[in-house]
């Protein structure tokens, strides 16, 4: 079955403690991306990936980290998380630009 | 930049009963157009897509119609049931890499 795969689905951690949100796809997508879900704001962008070794920042990276090591693979990393960064975070991939992405069901994030 | 705007919600409606969901953007260049639905508790799932100009998109009897001239993309169902209880997304990309720009998401709930 093709899938996005995010783990863990629920976290809840403390301020400054590093975390890796993994994420992985079977369908041998290039484009892989990491949104964030906050109410009234919609996703947006933190990173994106069109390829292994090449990553870009998307509208909103500060705080966060990604790598892209492998094609099915796109970890994201919270060095130092934030209350700020509690919310909703959503990872994605397509075949290739406009095509429809296909997400994961998401990982709920809370740091206190 | 790219922007999309969506109608507030909650929208609440009786089962049977017509649905609009009212989408404008502004883009540079040529955008797709895409709707995402997201049930509770999970990823969003893509539910049509538009790519040119007059092309309509459709899927388990949601429309939408891409007007350049109104630059609408606005969602319809004749008839909704109380599994059309959702969240959607309005979206578009003109990113050669795909990167989604989404609306602030319009929670819809169908009571019986």
């Amino acid at each position: 079955e093709a899938q996005v795969t995010q783990n863990p689905r629920y976290l809840i951690t403390v301020t400054g403690k590093k975390l890796t949100v993994t994420c992985s796809q079977n369908m041998n997508h290039e484009y892989m991306s990491w949104y964030r879900q906050d109410p009234g704001l919609g996703l947006r962008q933190i990173y994106y990936s069109m390829n292994v070794e090449v990553t870009d920042k998307g509208d909103v990276p500060e705080g966060y980290k990604v790598s892209r090591k492998e094609k099915r693979n796109f970890p994201l990393i919270l060095e130092s998380p934030s209350p700020n960064q509690t919310s909703l975070y959503f990872c994605a991939s397509t075949l290739s630009p406009g095509q429809p992405q296909h997400f994961g069901d998401g990982t709920r994030l809370s740091i206190l | 930049g790219n922007s999309v705007t969506q109608m507030e919600g909650p929208v609440t409606l009786s089962e049977e009963a017509f649905l609009t969901i009212n989408c404008t953007y502004t883009a540079t260049g040529y955008p797709s157009l895409f709707w995402y639905v997201q049930y509770p508790g999970e990823g969003l799932q893509l539910l049509l897509k538009a790519t040119k100009a007059d092309d309509k998109g459709s899927n388990k009897g949601f429309e939408a119609t891409y007007r350049k001239e109104t630059t609408s993309f606005h969602l319809e169902k004749g008839s909704v049931q109380v599994s059309d209880s959702a969240v959607y997304f309005c979206a578009l990309t003109t990113d050669s890499w795909g990167k989604l720009q989404f609306g602030a998401g319009t929670q819809v709930v169908v009571t019986p």
